[in-house]
């Protein structure tokens, strides 16, 4: 039974650039969440996704989006990228209306 | 607000001590929380998670208690190991708004030393 997944686990990008991190959830899974985790910092809720839709969002700018498949996988896309969003982006997965979220191993963003 | 936080930042102990993390929390109306574990560079495992109805949960040497009235979650760990050395972070829903949103706290960095 395969966890949740992401993609690319590093990636490099320079400021102004746009990029797409990509989630599978754990199997069975229907919801997505993302996740910014700054050096040092906490997870910062981003979004989150169901039904192919936004559900939530958290104190993010409109750079940040995102988009949920029929098959329940995820993208979370960030254009203009500035220095500051250098992170862990992290994906949690759950199953509607069960609240315990699945983590990722996360993606490693760089902005030089 | 709501806000969660976590006392120490980190922590330090020899192999085989009993240990408790700390978690406080500032809205009594919580919907449910959760304890993780976070290695360096990696992503989150979950370890426990505590409804509002329940007092405590049981994992192996891991045990959470949470008292709503305080406003105050802890983690147990029993007979600690160098293998549990890593960041610990508690996060709780509230019933207040969208219990749907995670709210973190910044960690307790643990190191456990043979």
């Amino acid at each position: 039974d395969a966890g949740v997944t992401q993609s690319p686990t590093h990636l490099i990008k320079t400021r102004g650039q746009q990029v797409t991190l990509r989630c599978s959830p754990k199997s069975g899974h229907d919801t997505v969440s993302w996740y910014q985790q700054a050096l040092g910092q906490g997870p910062q809720f981003i979004f989150q996704y169901y039904e192919e839709e936004e559900r939530q969002r958290g104190n993010f700018p409109d750079r940040f989006s995102g988009h949920q498949f029929p098959n329940y996988s995820s993208e979370l896309n960030v254009n203009a990228l500035l220095l500051g969003d250098s992170a862990l982006y992290l994906c949690a997965s759950s199953l509607a209306p069960n609240p315990t979220q699945y983590f990722g191993p996360g993606t490693r963003l760089t902005v030089l | 607000k709501q806000e969660v936080t976590q006392i120490p930042a980190a922590l330090s102990v020899p192999e085989g001590e009993n240990l408790v993390l700390n978690c406080s929390f500032t809205d009594s109306a919580i919907y449910n929380l959760q304890w993780f574990r976070q290695d360096p560079g990696k992503g989150l495992t979950s370890l426990l998670l505590i409804q509002s109805s329940q007092r405590e949960q049981t994992s192996g040497r891991l045990n959470a208690s949470l008292d709503k009235s305080s406003g105050r979650s802890t983690l147990y760990i029993a007979a600690s190991q160098p293998g549990d050395s890593a960041t610990y972070l508690c996060a709780a829903r509230f019933r207040a708004g969208n219990n749907r949103k995670l709210i973190w706290g910044l960690g307790t960095s643990l190191a456990v030393n043979p």
